[in-house]
């Protein structure tokens, strides 16, 4: 079967540093998306890896391994609108978006 | 501006009643989708479409139907045979092999 897993809650505080873990189990990969979800809103797109390493965008870097099924998001100099559920979504083979659950990362000041 | 429109951002229904959310996109996107969302779960595919006239079931479609009479727009309707209607619900479209899915705002559903 095909399976996401993330860690459901995460605390941080304002300005730190944070890493979001997310395993993979899926039938065929064509890359990884993660989008930001905050309270009541719609997901929105932060980043996208279709090969090994690491793909940095400003205060946010995504970095992917398809040997292990690994993936994680990296969130730098965190702010209090950091506060949101993240949401790793692989493609399978029939480039279908598999949502994982969200991780809810608290920033704390 | 390119986005995708749905409304009506919440909505109340009679236990029974069938009731039809809007999705409207003017990305020029071949597919849309329906997913559902529940209070700390993750998004639940309901139906999605490829093209024109064609539409398929995802994980959850029993109790909804759809349909894609135009490419802009991507009717959902909740019918009295879904048990636990109340729900988040989100329609998204994409366009290429890529699917880096674009999200309308949603509308929050809620039977009484």
């Amino acid at each position: 079967g095909q399976n996401i897993d993330q860690p459901t809650e995460m605390t941080a505080t304002e300005g730190a540093i944070v890493q979001i873990n997310c395993t993979y189990q899926t039938s065929g990969f064509n890359g990884l998306f993660w989008y930001q979800q905050h309270a009541g809103e719609a997901p929105t797109f932060l980043s996208y890896n279709v090969l090994d390493g690491l793909e940095e965008k400003g205060r946010f870097s995504s970095f992917l391994s398809r040997s292990k099924g690994y993936s994680y998001l990296l969130l730098k100099e965190l702010q209090m609108k950091d506060s949101a559920s993240y949401l790793c979504a692989p493609l399978d083979s029939n480039y279908q978006l598999i949502w994982g659950a969200g991780t809810k990362l608290i920033i704390k000041p | 501006d390119g986005g995708i429109t749905q409304s009506p951002k919440y909505l109340f229904r009679k236990e029974g009643q069938n009731v039809t959310l809007s999705c409207e996109q003017n990305l020029n996107h071949d597919a849309m989708y329906w997913y559902r969302q529940d209070p700390g779960q993750g998004l639940r595919l309901i139906y999605y479409s490829q093209i024109v006239n064609d539409f398929q079931k995802g994980d959850i479609a029993e109790g909804y139907s759809v349909s894609r009479e135009k490419k802009e727009s991507f009717p959902l309707t909740v019918t009295s045979a879904q048990k636990n209607p109340t729900a988040f619900y989100l329609c998204a479209s994409s366009q290429g092999d890529r699917n880096e899915q674009f999200f309308g705002p949603g509308t929050r559903l809620t039977v009484l």
